[in-house]
């Protein structure tokens, strides 16, 4: 699985839209990058994930360069309670071998909104 | 819709004690099934896999086991705890064909 980077730590306001970058320059082109975030205490929550086109749903967005060198994860309108750690994962959906499944969860950005 | 249980919520036990955690997914059938652990402050740890019943494979060598006695039911053991087995481990399940994992709320253990 290729790696990322994220940036450790990010602040927003409430209200406002929470921009979230992820590098991931030597994804290869059957590999999909996948989002998911950690609140306090609990077990990660899937947000999204896409191959190269745009996704949205009823959480967040997800922008992927058409390099597809990197991506943004946007919040539109951040809560209190979207404060949490959030994972950029790059990996290539399928069955078989011994990484079948297996996420590979890197340190993540801090998301802190704040009021 | 699928829920995923896993139990106890905390749990503080002594080293050299043995250990079992469960996990129970409910509205699904085949589910692929796995446990992680997160240390503090760390990321997380694939511990081990199960595609079927009775089919578990192990990604690190450990001083865990797991098994699946039915289809929707992953159990993770340990006949004796090490300090090092202080974590929080989760639960997770897909299901063969998608590729999100959605994990259950967790097990905090300290070992002491």
């Amino acid at each position: 699985d290729a790696k990322t980077t994220q940036p450790p730590s990010m602040d927003c306001a409430e209200g406002r839209a929470a921009n979230l970058p992820c590098n991931h320059s030597t994804i290869s082109g059957n590999e999909y990058v996948y989002w998911y975030r950690q609140i306090h205490s609990q077990g990660p929550q899937y947000i999204i994930h896409g191959l190269k086109n745009n996704e949205t749903n009823e959480m967040a967005s997800l922008i992927i360069t058409e390099d597809r060198k990197s991506s943004t994860l946007i919040l539109p309108h951040a809560t209190l309670r979207d404060t949490a750690v959030y994972y950029c994962i790059v990996r290539v959906p399928g069955s078989g071998g011994t990484s079948y499944g297996k996420l590979t969860f890197g340190q993540g950005t801090i998301l802190t909104v704040h009021p | 819709s699928q829920t995923i249980h896993q139990w106890p919520a905390t749990l503080v036990q002594p080293v050299g004690s043995p250990l079992s955690l469960e996990c129970t997914v409910e509205g699904t059938s085949n589910p692929n099934l796995y446990w992680y652990r997160q240390a503090a402050g760390r990321g997380l740890q694939l511990l081990f896999y199960s595609v079927g019943i009775g089919q578990i494979s192990s990604e690190v060598p450990q001083n865990l086991s797991a098994s699946r006695p039915q289809d929707r039911q992953f159990i993770l053991s340990s006949k004796k705890l090490l300090l090092s087995d202080s974590g929080f481990y989760l639960c997770a399940w897909t299901v063969g064909g998608q590729e999100t994992q959605y994990f259950g709320p967790g097990t905090r253990l300290l070992v002491l």
